[in-house]
């Protein structure tokens, strides 16, 4: 099992440029998620699904769309990327949304610059 | 918003030590987890504890939670140099709601 992996692990990218991060898992999760990291901000999430063919926003979407057109990925897209996107992006999934079996499992992240 | 807060933001002991390591929330959870950072990694989930339970352990982790203090507390015995790491509880309320709320996490550095 590889759990979850995401590609690429480094992306540098031009302000107004677009780009798309792949997440994908082999845990058969329904749930999958986008979070960013920042210093000091702690995980934001960005956008989830709860299944197959479906996305729904989190805390800060703006600026990225998504697509789960298959259950085992899960697709971040930067249609114009900005500086203020410069981060860690994180992909993961779960089992179930709560309970005792809502942990996460975490891919390594997308380390991106925006300049 | 952030649920969870860490406290304290960084702690530096020695190989052998016991940590601690605190996490505050605001509003009633279903259940509370914690997950290990280590640099330029993914998160890795530790343990979960449910509202109903006051303790939990595994291995050298012991986590408590106290909801009327809407508190948690990380105890990790006999640290060693691998456990140093950045530490993040996170908080699910329950319901129809998906999100894992996180903290901004401790920073643990184990001294060989």
């Amino acid at each position: 099992n590889a759990g979850v992996t995401q590609t690429p692990k480094f992306r540098v990218l031009k302000t107004g440029q677009s780009m798309t991060l792949l997440c994908a898992q082999d845990m058969n999760h329904e749930y999958m998620y986008w979070y960013r990291q920042d210093p000091g901000m702690g995980l934001r999430l960005i956008h989830y699904s709860v299944g197959e063919g479906t996305t729904a926003k989190g805390e800060v979407p703006d600026g990225y769309n998504v697509s789960r057109l298959k259950k085992q990925n899960f697709l971040l897209g930067l249609e114009s990327a900005a500086p203020s996107q410069t981060s860690v992006y994180f992909c993961a999934s779960s089992y179930s949304r709560g309970g005792r079996y809502n942990e996460q499992f975490f891919g390594p992240g997308t380390r991106l610059t925006v300049l | 918003s952030q649920q969870g807060e860490e406290d304290p933001q960084a702690l530096s002991i020695q190989e052998g030590e016991n940590a601690t390591m605190n996490c505050s929330y605001k509003t009633s959870i279903n259940n509370l987890q914690w997950y290990r950072q280590n640099s330029g990694r993914g998160l890795v989930h530790l343990i979960l504890i449910r509202s109903n339970e006051r303790e939990k352990h595994s291995g050298r982790l012991r986590v408590t939670l106290d909801t009327s203090k809407k508190s948690s507390s990380l105890l990790i015995t006999a640290s060693r140099a691998a456990d140093t790491a950045s530490y993040f509880c996170a908080t699910w309320s329950g319901g129809s709601n998906y999100k894992l709320t996180f903290g901004k996490g401790t920073l643990l550095t184990v001294n060989p």
